[in-house]
């Protein structure tokens, strides 16, 4: 199984909702990562997990919030963010090669 | 630090065409290099990967070889199809003990019409 999954597809959210993404692995990778992606843009570098503890955090603000709960899952938690996150947010896992999941579609109305 | 410069596009060809996509590297070390595809709303695929020099990773007939002297990693394909169509990621990984940091290009938009 080669497959990272990514859910929900798409999420519409306000400024003042609480919402989490969620991201699982079953390819025994122990690092794993969070990318956002604007249109026309390559992936930019949010936060990477080595061995379930938080290792690189690309100075994300506080209203982003990931949680490793288990070496297949990643979970990025939503709180208070502005119309300007609306993005693709990508999970990926790996070492040399990361692979990639199909990303969560945000839209914060 | 580390860089990854591509040609500039978009770049549009017919079907059964050949493609050269350009890719240049800066790094300390000795990174991995690999390509990455993105199809309309979808997320990054890795298409081949190469990780010591002369190494030719390949995949769907898409093929680079990682030249270190030249610091290039070129892909090609010898008959696009329209199913082609997609942004092509040239990156490279560095890695930093248990994971990795991957610097990517801009990215190319490749349209192959029929």
């Amino acid at each position: 199984d080669t497959e990272v999954t990514q859910t929900p597809k798409h999420l519409v959210m306000g400024m003042t909702n609480k919402k989490s993404l969620k991201c699982e692995q079953h390819m025994g990778h122990r690092a794993m990562y969070w990318y956002k992606q604007k249109a026309k843009k390559p992936p930019e570098l949010m936060f990477v997990y080595s061995y379930e503890k938080l290792s690189i955090n690309e100075s994300v603000p506080s209203r982003f919030s990931p949680e490793c709960p288990n070496s297949s899952l990643l979970n990025l938690h939503l709180h208070a963010l502005q119309p300007e996150d609306s993005a693709l947010y990508l999970c990926a896992s790996g070492l040399v090669a990361q692979y990639f999941g199909p990303g969560t579609r945000l839209t914060v109305l | 630090g580390n860089s990854v410069t591509q040609m500039e596009g978009p770049v549009t060809l017919s079907e059964e065409a050949f493609l050269t996509i350009n890719c240049t590297y800066t790094a300390t070390g000795y990174p991995s290099l690999f390509w990455y595809v993105q199809y309309p709303g979808e997320g990054l695929q890795l298409l081949l990967k190469a990780t010591k020099a002369d190494d030719k990773g390949s995949n769907k007939g898409f093929e680079a070889t990682y030249r270190k002297e030249t610091t290039s990693f070129h892909l090609e394909k010898g008959s696009v199809q329209v199913s082609d169509s997609a942004v092509y990621f040239c990156a490279l990984s560095a890695p930093t003990g248990a994971n990795s940091k991957l610097t990517f290009g801009k990215g190319i938009t490749l349209s192959v019409r029929p």
